[in-house]
C-alpha cells in the first residue's frame, strides 16, 4: 500500500517566517509533486522532480522553492510567508507515468 | 500549455439519479486522463481513468469517456448514493512527462 506523508496536518506562521513543508513516500516513486488547493481553482502544481536533485517549475513557482536531496523526500520551502500563501498544501508521488498518490494535506495558515 | 476546464463547479442530485461532469483541454497532445474524488477532509484519490486510444471505460457505477476530436471527457456515475458526495477532480497529462493538468473541481452533493 502506496504510503505519502506529510510532516504536518495543520501549520500557523507568521508573515516573513521562512516555512519547510515536508514529504515522504515509502514507494520509490521517482516522481515528486507540490500542489496548492485553493477552493474554485482546483489543484495547482507548485514544483515536481523527476528524479533527486532534479526540480522543475510548475504553473505557480513565484514564492517557492524546493528541495529533493533524497529519493523518498521532498520538501517545499516559502523563503518569506506572505498572507497570501494561506492554502492546503498537497504533495503527490507517481513511478511516471503512473497514478499520482497524494499525501494528507498540510493547511497553512500566515497571519 | 495544457488547460482544463471543468464544469459544472457545483452539482446536487437526488440519490438514485445520475451524474455527469465534463472537462475540456486544450492540448491535442494530452494522452492520459484521470478522475480524482476528494471526500471532505480527506486527500484526493484516483476513481478512474482513461488513455487516448480508449473511448470509454467503466467500473460499476462509475463510466468515462472521451472524445479526442472535440477535445472533452466525461465522468458519468450512475445510482448515486449519498457517499459519494465528494470533489471530484478531472486532469490532462500532456504528451511529455509525468505532471498532471487539472480541473477547478466539481462538488457533488447527493441529496437522500
Amino acid at each position: 500500500d502506496v504510503k505519502v506523508t506529510q510532516s504536518s496536518r495543520y501549520l500557523v506562521k507568521r508573515t516573513g517566517e521562512k516555512v519547510f513543508l515536508e514529504c515522504v513516500q515509502d514507494m520509490d516513486h521517482e516522481n515528486m509533486f507540490w500542489y496548492r488547493q485553493d477552493p474554485g481553482l482546483g489543484l495547482r502544481l507548485i514544483y515536481f522532480s523527476y528524479d533527486v536533485k532534479m526540480k522543475e517549475k510548475g504553473d505557480i513557482p513565484e514564492g517557492y522553492s524546493v528541495s529533493r536531496e533524497k529519493k523518498e523526500r521532498f520538501s517545499l520551502i516559502l523563503e518569506s510567508a506572505s498572507t497570501n500563501q494561506t492554502s492546503m498544501y498537497l504533495c503527490a508521488s507517481s513511478r511516471s507515468p503512473d497514478t499520482q498518490y497524494f499525501g494528507p494535506g498540510t493547511r497553512l495558515t500566515v497571519l | 500549455g495544457e488547460n482544463v476546464e471543468q464544469h459544472p463547479s457545483t452539482l446536487s442530485v437526488q440519490e438514485g439519479d445520475s451524474a455527469v461532469i465534463k472537462c475540456t483541454y486544450s492540448d491535442s497532445a494530452s494522452n492520459y486522463f484521470p478522475w480524482y474524488k476528494q471526500e471532505l477532509g480527506k486527500r484526493p484519490q484516483l476513481i478512474i481513468d482513461i488513455r487516448s486510444n480508449v473511448g470509454e471505460k467503466k467500473d460499476q457505477r462509475i463510466a468515462v469517456t472521451l472524445n479526442k476530436t472535440a477535445k472533452h471527457f466525461s465522468l458519468h456515475i450512475t445510482e448515486t448514493q449519498p457517499e459519494d458526495s465528494a470533489v471530484y477532480f478531472c486532469a490532462a497529462r500532456p504528451s511529455q512527462g509525468g505532471k498532471l493538468i487539472f480541473g477547478q473541481g466539481t462538488e457533488l452533493s447527493v441529496k437522500p
